[in-house]
C-alpha cells in the first residue's frame, strides 16, 4: 500500500509569489490535515480536510487555503509569500480502518528568498 | 486554546538506560494521545498510541501512560539503544469528527553507546 505522497519535496520561492503543495492520501483515507513545521514553532496545525469539507482550521492568516479534491488529494496554497513562510509542511492522512490514527508523508521543504 | 505541553526539551542518556518524556494537555475533551518518532531528515513516525479508556499500553520497549484526572500522559523508552536517538512529539487530539492533533514542542533524545 502505498504511504502519504507529498510533491515537490523541496521548493524555492520568491518573496510576494505563490505557492501550491500536493498532498495524495493514503488509498482510502479520507481525512487529510496539514501542518506546518519550524525549528522555533514545532508542527503547527493549518486545517483538515474530510470528504473535500475543511472541518478544522489553525491560526494561520488567510493567505494559507486548502481544498480535498473527490478523490481525497490535497492542495494547500500560500499566497504572497513571506520569509517566515519556510518552513517544511507536512500533510497526514488518517482513515477509518486506521482508528485515526494519523500517517505522515514526507513533507515539502519550502525555501522563500 | 488548546495546548500540549512537553518536557524535557533535550534528554540525554547512555545505552541502556531509561527514558521518560511528559506531556500535559489542556483539552479536557481531548481522548487520543499519539506519540511520533521524527528522525532527521525524515518524516514523523507514529510509534505509539493510546486512547482515554486505557491507562497504559506497551510495545515491547516502549509504553504509554495516561493519567486523565491530572491530565497528563508519559512515553517510556527502556534498554535504550543508539538508534532511538531522535525527536519525539507528544499530542493530543478530540474524538472522531473534531481531529485535529495538537503537538508538543519536542524532546530531542539522544542515546549515546
Amino acid at each position: 500500500k502505498a504511504g502519504v505522497t507529498q510533491t515537490p519535496r523541496y521548493l524555492i520561492k520568491t518573496r510576494g509569489q505563490q505557492v501550491t503543495l500536493s498532498c495524495s492520501p493514503i488509498s482510502g483515507h479520507r481525512s487529510v490535515s496539514w501542518y506546518q513545521q519550524t525549528p522555533g514553532q514545532g508542527l503547527q496545525f493549518l486545517f483538515e480536510y474530510f470528504s473535500e469539507t475543511q472541518r478544522n482550521k489553525g491560526n494561520f492568516p488567510g493567505r494559507f487555503s486548502g481544498r480535498q479534491f473527490s478523490n481525497s488529494r490535497s492542495e494547500m496554497n500560500v499566497s504572497t509569500l513571506e520569509l517566515g513562510d519556510s518552513a517544511l509542511y507536512l500533510c497526514a492522512s488518517s482513515g477509518a480502518g486506521t482508528g485515526y490514527s494519523y500517517t505522515f508523508g514526507s513533507g515539502t521543504r519550502l525555501t522563500v528568498v | 486554546g488548546e495546548n500540549v505541553e512537553q518536557h524535557p526539551s533535550t534528554l540525554s542518556v547512555q545505552e541502556g538506560d531509561s527514558a521518560v518524556i511528559k506531556c500535559t494537555y489542556s483539552d479536557s475533551a481531548s481522548n487520543y494521545f499519539p506519540w511520533y518518532k521524527q528522525e532527521l531528515g525524515k518524516r514523523p513516525q507514529l510509534i505509539i498510541d493510546i486512547r482515554s479508556n486505557v491507562g497504559e499500553k506497551k510495545d515491547q520497549r516502549i509504553a504509554v501512560t495516561l493519567n486523565k484526572t491530572a491530565k497528563h500522559f508519559s512515553l517510556h523508552i527502556t534498554e535504550t539503544q543508539p538508534e532511538d536517538s531522535a525527536v519525539y512529539f507528544c499530542a493530543a487530539s478530540r474524538p472522531t469528527g473534531f481531529q485535529k492533533l495538537v503537538f508538543g514542542t519536542g524532546t530531542r533524545l539522544l542515546v549515546s553507546p
